[in-house]
């Protein structure tokens, strides 16, 4: 089984700054099959990057991905109000599908 | 619009059944890997069961904490999937979501979720 770490656990943003969240794999991943999804409170995770670092449809181009092997990480450009959520990262590359623990983030 | 709709969901003592449904639109249905996954705040967001295309032979994956006691299939004449789940436990309760997902293991669509509550 993938194991995957994010971190930080929680943190907390002032608007307009940049964040970064990271998620280590216990073991090599293609590129093609991590995802990150977006939980806001109350509400189903959705889809914000697919493939590292693909967008899904309707996502703000704040947000960008990156990484490889068993580095990945989300960036949000600069914080806005409206991304007050909880992220987890995600490997479709085998069974068990895995996710990372989640990062909360809050606003400053 | 994409819409997933799960239904199903509820109390069931330690030891029952129970079967969860979930009704797509909105998107080819048939052409999408189906997936459950649950969410409970001790374990978080945990994968349960997948299954392929006809393509595929309508193959199934299950999380080893359910494999034997769960059951995925779908009706791709219905754009439905569900979910049996047998001999159900305590750790089972949680939030189960219906995902519409693709060959790479991305959960693109998401349901609302229906909430399992297993309890004496």
């Amino acid at each position: 089984e993938i194991v995957l770490t994010q971190s930080p656990t929680t943190m907390a943003a002032s608007p307009g700054e940049k964040i970064t969240i990271t998620c280590s794999a216990s073991s090599s991943i293609s590129s093609n099959y991590l995802h990150w999804y977006q939980q806001k409170p109350g509400f189903s995770p959705k889809l914000l990057i697919y493939r590292t670092s693909n967008l899904a449809s309707g996502v703000p181009a704040r947000f960008s991905g990156s990484g490889s092997g068993t580095s990945y990480s989300l960036t949000i450009g600069t914080m806005e109000a409206e991304d007050v959520a909880t992220y987890y990262c995600q490997q479709g590359s085998s069974i068990p599908r895995t996710f990372g623990g989640g990062t909360k983030l809050e606003i400053k | 619009e994409v819409k997933l709709e799960e239904s199903g969901g509820g109390l069931v003592q330690p030891g029952g059944s129970m079967k969860l449904s979930c009704v797509a639109s909105g998107f080819t249905f048939s052409n999408y890997w189906m997936n459950w996954v649950r969410q409970s705040p001790e374990k978080g967001l945990e994968w349960v069961a997948e299954i392929r295309l006809k393509s595929n032979n309508y193959a199934t994956h299950y999380a080893e904490s359910v494999k034997g006691r769960f059951t995925i299939s779908r009706d791709d004449s219905k754009s439905s999937v569900y979910l049996q789940m047998n001999n159900l436990r305590a750790e089972d309760t949680g939030i189960y979501y219906c995902t519409g997902g693709s060959s790479v293991g991305a959960f693109a669509y998401w349901g609302q979720g229906t909430l399992v509550t297993v309890s004496a």
